[in-house]
């Protein structure tokens, strides 16, 4: 069955530190890939997605996602955090065709100290 | 715009009863899913509907149903509640199923 993988549980950064959260995921096929972002007190959004093309995705809010298909692998990247990125942050695939129909990862917590 | 409405917004209910959840999608937006998410399992897909059709369907008993009206308006249902039932359950939304998903604020429902 198909999986998403998500390293890290909680994540602790103070502001201004570099973060990379680690996805991977068990599937061959073709795949689209996403990040979701749930602010606290907020809905779930979209952060990033790939579908194809340039493996090095850029999203909202200074967030990039590389896809590594060797390593089945789609970690996300900031250069630079801040106190407002304080999140849970959730990887995500399917197989293709629909957005609607996502497995998810468990979700990592981040919280940035100010 | 209003964004995607789901209804109510807590619910408890007893073991072996039923249950039926509500989602008005962002108007214009024909396509809808449901997801249940536990802090055990995570988030987890029900269900998608496009145009009252299930696209679809998550591995989950046949206790967990769904429609989708010609509004695009969407329910699911429940039957004979399980404990393990209890859960944050989450409804998005989008304009087609290839586009970008917006989620409500989801329904909590307890089982006692």
């Amino acid at each position: 069955a198909q999986s998403v993988s998500q390293h890290n549980h909680h994540v602790i950064l103070s502001e201004a530190a570099s973060l990379e959260l680690g996805c991977n995921y068990s599937y061959g096929g073709t795949v689209n890939l996403f990040w979701y972002v749930q602010y606290p007190g907020q809905h779930l959004q979209l952060l990033l997605k790939y579908f194809s093309g340039d493996p090095l995705v850029k999203g909202i809010k200074g967030f990039e996602a590389e896809f590594i298909k060797s390593k089945f692998s789609f970690n996300l990247r900031k250069p630079s955090v801040q106190w407002s990125d304080t999140a849970e942050y959730f990887c995500a695939v399917n197989k293709g065709g629909s957005q609607g129909n996502l497995i998810f990862g468990k979700g990592t917590k981040l919280s940035v100290k100010p | 715009k209003a964004g995607v409405t789901q209804t109510p917004r807590y619910l408890i209910k007893t073991r072996g009863q039923q249950v039926t959840l509500s989602c008005s999608p962002i108007s214009g937006h024909r396509s809808v899913s449901w997801y249940q998410q536990t802090p055990g399992q995570g988030l987890q897909f029900l269900f998608e509907y496009f145009s009252e059709t299930q696209r679809n369907k998550g591995n989950f008993p046949g206790r967990f149903s769904g429609r989708q009206f010609s509004n695009s308006r969407s329910e699911m249902n429940v039957s004979t509640l399980e404990l393990g039932d209890s859960a944050l359950y989450l409804c998005a939304s989008s304009p087609s199923p290839n586009e970008k998903l917006f989620f409500g604020s989801g329904t909590q429902l307890s089982v006692l």
